[in-house]
């Protein structure tokens, strides 16, 4: 199947810190977006980055996308204890089927 | 001003009732999804519908029908439930279908638990 998967699955810091997390994909994509979860809620969008691009910036996040790997990193910097959530990724296949696969998260917990 | 919204928030039935989750978006979209998540966040595509129509239909049981009156509502109708079918359920939308770039609104979800 096309679905991603985020690594770590579970990262704990201390606030001010970075956060990296990774995801990675099986087939060819349009796009791939970053969402992110809070406790008890609905997704957000973060970021989305298109197959021809290689960085994206975003206030204090950063995704990279590497097509030749099929693989894409989200880093929030200067971390904060609100950024405690799960992270997602998602991506459209490029054969046109117009659904979203996400991928199964990384749960960022933030100490204040 | 909530832009996708779903009803209840939280459902607790019996095995093998019938129940429905209502879902609007004021926002305008053509296209509407639900989402099943399960107790380990996994997030799988159910149903979405384009302007009423449906277009993607992944591999549920047809105890679970979807229905879109217009295309600002989607809501869900689950027959004779199980207990697997516990799970948060969300329903999301997205601006217009053959957008290359599209990113989804999701709903609050509504917690369902089958007894």
């Amino acid at each position: 199947s096309q679905q991603g998967e985020e690594d770590p699955q579970a990262l704990s810091i201390q606030e001010g810190e970075n956060a990296t997390m990774n995801c990675s994909y099986k087939t060819s994509i349009n796009n791939l977006q970053w969402y992110r979860q809070n406790s008890g809620r609905g997704l957000v969008h973060l970021i989305l980055i298109r197959s021809n691009e290689r960085e994206k910036h975003s206030g204090r996040l950063r995704v990279t996308l590497d097509t030749s790997k099929k693989s894409s990193s989200l880093l929030i910097t200067a971390s904060r204890a609100a950024d405690t959530a799960s992270y997602f990724c998602a991506t459209d296949a490029s054969t046109g089927t117009y659904k979203y696969i996400f991928g199964t998260g990384t749960r960022l917990k933030v100490l204040a | 001003d909530t832009a996708v919204s779903q009803t209840p928030k939280y459902l607790v039935t019996q095995m093998g009732n019938d129940k429905s989750i209502k879902c609007e978006q004021n926002l305008g979209h053509d296209t509407m999804y639900w989402y099943k998540q399960d107790s380990k966040k996994f997030l799988k595509i159910m149903f979405s519908y384009n302007n009423k129509e449906l277009i993607i239909n992944e591999t549920v049981p047809n105890r679970f029908s979807p229905k879109s009156p217009d295309k600002a509502h989607l809501n869900l109708h689950i027959n004779s439930l199980e207990l697997g079918d516990s799970a948060v359920y969300f329903c999301a939308s997205s601006h217009r279908l053959r957008v290359r770039y599209n990113e989804q609104f999701f709903g609050p979800g509504t917690r369902l638990t089958v007894l």
